[in-house]
């Protein structure tokens, strides 16, 4: 399983562009790169996946360069109710059951008025 | 939208007893993991079912069981309860072979 190493916390203000980066220098040729997003006393929710290059969606942007040791994860323009902890996972589609979604230690993000 | 339904939102235990989470997935999902959260850390991972089979094992004690039904729904069965069992257990759930799953809302256990 590929081991992920994000920063622990990060500020930023209201409406600029936050980048989290995370490092997994492990990834296996199979593994896609999932970002979860969690707000206290809530379930993770699901905020992007991708395998390679340029991932986007109408939340955010996922940036994941050759080598595959670490991707980016951009959101634009946040605002306070971004303020949560951000998880990078990497795992396999499964072949024969369930996936694997491991959570390390996540990004508590803080955004700022 | 149907989400993941988890009962109940809240238990509240003495040490030594039992409990039972359940775990309802979104229509169609025949993928279900556990998930126990402790106050300020992250959720660790305790178990995964697809169609029924157990798919995956992580950090669950071995007072903990679980098992997914013939109608998809979960259950989580926790035996001779500790202090260090409260927490927040999610359930979330997902199709075949996809990394996006939905979580539910929890239930917070706390043991006394």
């Amino acid at each position: 399983l590929a081991k992920t190493t994000q920063p622990i916390s990060m500020d930023s203000y209201e409406g600029q562009e936050v980048n989290i980066t995370c490092s997994h220098n492990n990834i296996a040729t199979n593994d896609y790169i999932t970002w979860y997003q969690q707000f206290p006393s809530q379930g993770p929710r699901f905020i992007i996946q991708g395998y390679k290059t340029k991932v986007t969606n109408e939340v955010a942007s996922l940036f994941i360069p050759a080598d595959r040791k670490s991707s980016t994860l951009s959101l634009p323009r946040v605002s306070l109710s971004d303020t949560a902890v951000y998880y990078c996972l990497v795992g396999r589609h499964s072949q024969t059951g369930a996936n694997n979604l491991f959570f390390g230690t996540g990004t508590r993000l803080t955004v700022i008025p | 939208a149907a989400g993941v339904i988890q009962s109940p939102r809240h238990l509240i235990k003495e040490k030594r007893e039992t409990a039972t989470l359940k775990c309802y997935p979104i229509p169609r999902h025949d993928t279900v993991y556990w998930y126990q959260q402790g106050p300020g850390q992250d959720p660790q991972f305790l178990i995964s079912f697809y169609e029924k089979m157990q798919s995956d094992k992580g950090s669950i004690p071995d007072r903990f069981s679980a098992q997914q039904f013939s109608d998809y729904h979960s259950e989580l069965n926790m035996s001779s309860l500790e202090l260090g069992d409260s927490a927040l257990y999610f359930c979330a759930s997902s199709l075949y072979r996809s990394t996006e799953a939905f979580f539910g809302q929890g239930t917070r256990l706390t043991v006394v």
